[in-house]
């Protein structure tokens, strides 16, 4: 069965360094979003992408985090400088289309664990 | 920001009994989906309804969908020792794919 996958699984870096995730989603799907779930919490959207296009960033914090997938297929999250605050799973999910009236599951990777020291 | 709330916040049981897990939430919604988190892993969709269902079963899974309180829940009937995980209720609103997720609710199913 296809799955999303992510890496690193882990990371542990200090503040004031720079970060970046990766994720490949499942093959042929169009639509990859990144979410950030702070423990004890449910997942918050940071950013959809369809194809290679941003569709929503309204939860990203812009100043520090940058997503990009630039050939529409795999896709990176970066977060300069990484903060005490930034420390959160961060998951990446994709579904196979997810535009205008689409009603679908999306499938989730294992997540990236991000401590801030 | 969460859309939902979900209650209980956590749910301890013995296997064989049934678990019952609640999700209110705020705005309309197009449908409402139910997910499970095994501890430090990614998320596992469950079941999906649509706002113009208002009950649907999945194997042991039984989910219930009231619009007018804006409320779900979901039953896993026969729990097991495997069941233990975080269960997340996630609205879909507005015209893209857009899940706004609950706060979770955690059970513990003990043998």
């Amino acid at each position: 069965e296809a799955e999303v996958a992510q890496s690193p699984r882990y990371k542990i870096t200090e503040k004031s360094q720079a970060v970046a995730f990766w994720c490949d989603p499942i093959s042929g799907h169009a639509t990859l979003y990144w979410y950030r779930q702070i423990l004890g919490q449910g997942p918050e959207l940071l950013v959809q992408f369809q194809d290679e296009s941003v569709v929503d960033d309204s939860q990203l914090p812009k100043d520090r985090f940058s997503a990009e997938r630039l050939k529409g297929v795999d896709s990176t999250l970066k977060i300069q400088p990484a903060e005490l605050g930034d420390s959160a799973m961060y998951l990446c999910a994709s579904s196979p289309s997810g535009g205008a009236g689409a009603r679908e599951t999306q499938y989730f990777g294992p997540g990236t664990r991000l401590l801030v020291l | 920001s969460q859309q939902g709330e979900e209650d209980p916040q956590a749910l301890s049981i013995q296997e064989g009994e049934n678990a019952t897990m609640n999700c209110s939430y705020k705005t309309s919604i197009n449908n409402l989906q139910w997910y499970r988190q095994n501890s430090g892993r990614g998320l596992v969709h469950l079941i999906l309804i649509r706002s113009n269902e208002r009950e649907k079963h999945s194997g042991r899974l039984r989910v219930t969908l009231d619009t007018s309180k804006k409320s779900s829940s979901l039953l896993i009937t026969a729990s097991r020792a495997a069941d233990t995980a975080s269960y997340f209720c996630a609205t879909l609103t507005g015209g893209g794919n857009k899940l706004t997720f609950g706060t979770g609710t955690q059970l513990k199913v003990e043998l």
